[in-house]
């Protein structure tokens, strides 16, 4: 069972624009959603995280969208630059066990 | 301070084999959990070690086994290998005096079973 569902498998979107990731999960326990960047040969890299307490969290140009009610959040990279090139998975936990549920992953392809 | 390390960086094995892989937390950290991620795929949760005792696992078969030691620092040992264990093996550590929600990743461990 899939617990955590992320979409679209893959974007490419030109430099300076906008990239958006959103994931839904179904287990109403979960109360932390990190997001991770990998590049490739690489281990996943924490990139901003969020609690259900808010809606939105913004560090630099990375924003997560919180929507409790819908069980879903999204990451929104601003300004994507080439550098971004990587694929991103969204994340959910509990605090109880602590295991990282992860969605299948988003690839991005920034072009310059 | 120094991040998460793993080795060895890749293994190659033969099927039916046995392999060892190993994981230094980072520094303070005393919560290790170990993660397959196949091609293509998330990170699946294998099992957690928190000061020296196993603390959750995940739907994995009993020949994923592991140990954690006074230092913190893991192994995962994998028996009677099988072609679909080839993928990337991830150790991430958390801080704190008790489990926490972040997770600090390692580079992994890339196995393929031939």
């Amino acid at each position: 069972q899939q617990q955590v569902k992320q979409s679209p498998q893959s974007l490419i979107v030109q430099k300076g624009g906008i990239s958006i990731i959103n994931c839904a999960y179904e287990n109403t326990a979960f109360d932390y959603f990190p997001w991770y960047q990998q590049f490739p040969g690489k281990g996943p890299a924490l990139l901003i995280a969020i609690r259900p307490d808010v809606s939105e969290k913004k560090e630099g140009r990375f924003t997560i969208s919180f929507n409790k009610s819908a069980k879903q959040f999204s990451l929104h990279i601003m300004d994507s630059q080439p550098g971004d090139s990587a694929t991103y998975f969204c994340a959910a936990t509990k605090a109880a066990g602590n295991k990282l549920t992860f969605g299948g992953g988003t690839r991005v392809l920034v072009k310059p | 301070e120094t991040g998460v390390t793993q080795s060895p960086t890749h293994l190659i094995k033969t099927r039916g084999q046995q392999v060892t892989l190993r994981c230094s937390s980072q520094s303070g950290h005393n919560t290790v959990s170990w993660y397959q991620q196949a091609l293509g795929q998330g990170p699946q949760f294998i099992f957690q070690y928190y000061r020296e005792e196993e603390n959750g696992r995940g739907n994995f078969p009993p020949r994923f086994s592991g140990l954690q030691f006074p230092n913190y620092s893991s192994e995962l040992n994998v028996n009677a290998l099988e072609l679909d264990d080839s993928a990337l093996y991830l150790c991430a550590s958390s801080p704190g005096a008790s489990p926490s929600y972040e997770q600090y990743f390692g580079p992994g461990t890339r196995l393929t079973v031939t």
